[in-house]
C-alpha cells in the first residue's frame, strides 16, 4: 500500500523551459511535503519542503505547490537547466512520526 | 561536515551468505535511518533510531535482518542469510531533529546489494 505515487516515470524538457513534476498522496493527514533530487550513484538530497499549513513554497528556481484537497504536490522548476537532469522524489511525514514515505521517482531529463 | 558514509558502496554476494553494511552518519545527528530501494520502486523505510534506541523498526523485512546502533554512533545492518529478494540499494541517513521541518533527511550515497 504506497502512500505516495508518483505516476510519470520520465520527463524530458527543453532546457529553458517549465519543469513539472507531479505527486500524488493516500492520507489527508500528512503536515509535511518534500521533494528530494537524486544523482547517479550518489543518495537523495534534500530540494525543497512545505508544510501542510501553506500551499506554496518557493526557493529560487524551484516552487512546490500543495493542494489538499486534490491530495497532490507538484514541484515547478523554472527555467530548467541541463544540471537539474536527475531522478526526482517525493516524501511525506507525520509531524507526529518519523517515517518518511517516498514515491518511485520521476527521471528529468533536461536537454540542452 | 562530512556527510553520511556507507560502506561498502557495492556488495555482490551468493544467497545464503551473510553481508554487514554500515553506516557512519552526520556526527551529532542522533536521528539515524535506513532505507531500501528495490529497482525502479520506491525508497522504502526499513528502521528508526535514536541514538542507541530503536525507535521503529516496523520496516524491516523479516527477521534475516538485524540493525545495530551500538553508543549511537555509527550503525550496521546485517543480512543473513542473504535471499534474491534483498537486492537492492540501501540507504542510510541521518539527521538532528526528528521534525522534518527542522532537519531534513541527509542521506549517504548508499549500498549497492546484488545477491546472486
Amino acid at each position: 500500500d504506497q502512500q505516495v505515487k508518483q505516476n510519470s516515470p520520465s520527463l524530458s524538457v527543453q532546457e529553458g523551459r517549465i519543469s513539472i513534476l507531479n505527486c500524488d498522496y493516500t492520507n489527508s493527514m500528512f503536515d509535511y511535503f518534500l521533494w528530494y533530487k537524486k544523482y547517479p550513484a550518489e543518495g537523495p538530497t534534500f530540494l525543497i519542503s512545505i508544510s501542510s499549513i501553506k500551499d506554496k513554497n518557493e526557493d529560487g528556481r524551484f516552487t512546490v505547490f500543495l493542494n489538499k484537497s486534490a491530495k497532490h504536490l507538484s514541484l515547478h522548476i523554472v527555467p530548467s537547466q541541463p544540471g537539474d537532469s536527475a531522478v526526482y522524489f517525493c516524501a511525506v511525514q507525520f509531524l507526529t512520526g518519523n517515517q518518511f514515505y517516498f514515491g518511485t521517482g520521476t527521471s528529468l531529463t533536461v536537454i540542452p | 561536515e562530512a556527510g553520511v558514509t556507507q560502506f561498502p558502496s557495492h556488495s555482490v554476494i551468493e544467497k545464503g551468505q551473510t553481508v554487514t553494511l554500515r553506516c557512519d552518519p552526520i556526527s551529532g545527528h542522533d536521528n539515524l535511518y535506513w532505507y531500501r530501494r528495490v529497482m525502479g520502486k520506491e525508497i522504502k523505510f526499513l528502521l528508526h533510531f535514536v541514538k542507541e534506541s530503536k525507535q521503529d523498526e516496523s520496516g524491516m523485512p523479516n527477521n534475516r535482518f538485524l540493525a545495530e546502533r551500538t553508543g549511537g554512533t555509527y550503525s550496521t545492518l546485517k543480512v543473513q542469510p542473504a535471499e534474491l529478494e534483498d537486492s537492492g540499494v540501501y540507504f542510510c541517513a541521518s539527521s538532528s531533529d526528528i521534525r522534518s521541518y527542522n532537519s531534513p533527511l541527509h542521506f549517504g550515497n548508499g549500498t549497492r546489494l546484488t545477491v546472486t
